[in-house]
């Protein structure tokens, strides 16, 4: 099993290109999630899909889209990226109320 | 949301056992405890969770006294790969069945020779 995969590993954008962070998860996981984390801080919620047909909003949301595109796959998309979005996005994934989430390998991005 | 609170960052050597503890005062009846583990340029990974008294699995041990205000995790003999930063949450929030973890800025744990 790869586990939560994401695509891609890096990507360098120009202020205001838009870009869709692609997820997906081979572990039969009902829910599923983006999170931020910024230098030297911890994770910060973006959007999360408790199970397929839903999503719902996080902590920093603003400025992201989501799509549940069926239950392996969750894509966070940045419609006009600002330099405010450089960070390093990770996409989780866990059982319906499970604390034990499962994380990809991230995706670096910049915003120029 | 119990807050939690940890140290910043400890130091430690090769063969060491680190003890990091984590302070959650208004944690609730039905929050568990759980500890995540991260190392440089990879997400975070689950290592233990518990409820109360001791949990222990391969990687580590989980000490919670019995009035669950505070939670420690045991790292036995520790070496240069279990530098990373550790957080510690307690409990989550429901939104629509899933969960709403809140991550703090963990302790950045630094092993050396």
């Amino acid at each position: 099993n790869a586990g939560v995969t994401q695509t891609p590993k890096f990507q360098v954008l120009k202020t205001g290109q838009s870009m869709t962070l692609q997820c997906a998860q081979d572990m039969n996981h009902n829910s599923m999630y983006w999170y931020r984390q910024d230098p030297g801080m911890g994770l910060r919620l973006i959007y999360y899909s408790a199970s397929e047909g839903t999503t719902d909003k996080g902590e920093v949301p603003n400025g992201y889209n989501v799509s549940r595109l069926n239950k392996r796959e969750f894509s966070l998309r940045l419609e006009s990226a600002a330099p405010s979005q450089t960070s390093v996005y990770f996409c989780a994934s866990s059982e319906i109320s499970d604390e034990r989430e499962f994380f990809g390998p991230g995706t670096r991005l910049t915003v120029l | 949301l119990a807050k939690t609170t940890q140290p910043i960052s400890m130091d430690s050597y090769e063969g060491q056992e680190v003890n990091i503890t984590c302070s959650h005062n208004n944690i609730a009846t039905n929050d568990y405890i759980t500890w995540y583990q991260q190392f440089p340029s990879q997400g975070p990974r689950f290592i233990i969770q518990g409820y109360k008294t001791k949990v222990t699995n391969e990687v580590a041990s989980l000490f919670i006294p019995a009035d669950r205000k505070s939670s420690t995790l045991s790292l036995p003999r520790v070496s240069l790969s279990d530098t990373a930063v550790y957080y510690c949450l307690v409990g989550y929030e429901m939104g629509g069945g899933g969960n709403k973890l809140t991550f703090g800025t963990g302790t950045q744990l630094k092993v050396e020779l």
